[in-house]
């Protein structure tokens, strides 16, 4: 069945840095979604994205849709403390499938 | 406008036990689908609704039952709990069109 590969699983940033994570697939997609999940709550919609060659900010947040229909990332620029939490990828054909998250952790 | 609501936020069952899950939604929303989450494994989906007095199975949909009476409501039955379905669920609402999914604060269930 369709899969999205999202990665990284985890990543381990200072304050300040810039984060980059993706989402690929065999499959093509109409529309990808990003979300953000912190604990003890569900995931929170970031950006959404309905075009091919789409690039939406969202504050600090920037996605891209793929030219291929295959792909989205999503960039966070200067982060902060509360950027942490779970970042999800989510496809849409018939159906929205979903990545398995990215968690974000900002060293101390 | 509360959104999506799940009832209750926590719940322990013993084996063999039986619950319902309320999910409550004020945004029109005609689709409405229950998840699961469980770590490393991301979101599945159990049983979905394009609208009032339909369901559909989603991924992982065996042990469960759901119903849509009200367009507003969509409920998850577990009929005879197991520890496999120790989980967190999310009820979530959608406009189907743009497929933007909006999600309840999530249920913690512990089977044990």
């Amino acid at each position: 069945g369709q899969q999205l590969n999202q990665s990284p699983q985890s990543m381990f940033i200072q304050e300040g840095e810039d984060v980059s994570m993706n989402c690929t697939s065999s499959s093509i997609f109409n529309t990808w979604l990003w979300y953000k999940q912190e604990p003890g709550e569900g995931p929170v919609l970031l950006i959404a994205l309905y075009k091919a060659g789409e690039l939406t900010s969202n504050g600090r947040l920037t996605a891209q849709f793929g030219i291929t229909r295959k792909d989205s990332f999503l960039n966070i620029s200067a982060s902060i403390p509360s950027d942490v939490g779970i970042y999800f990828c989510a496809a849409l054909n018939y159906q929205l499938i979903w990545g398995a998250g990215t968690k974000l952790i900002i060293k101390p | 406008n509360a959104g999506v609501t799940q009832t209750p936020k926590f719940r322990v069952l013993k084996t063999g036990q039986s619950m319902t899950l309320l999910c409550a939604q004020d945004m029109n929303h005609e689709y409405m689908y229950w998840y699961r989450q469980d770590p490393g494994m991301g979101l599945r989906l159990i049983h979905y609704s394009v609208g009032e007095g339909t369901t559909a199975k989603g991924e992982v949909p065996d042990g469960y039952n759901v119903s849509r009476l009200k367009k507003q409501n969509f409920l998850l039955g577990l009929e005879s709990a197991a520890p496999s379905q120790t989980s967190v669920y999310f009820c979530v609402s959608g406009t189907g069109g743009r497929n933007e999914q909006f999600f309840g604060p999530g249920t913690r269930l512990t089977v044990l």
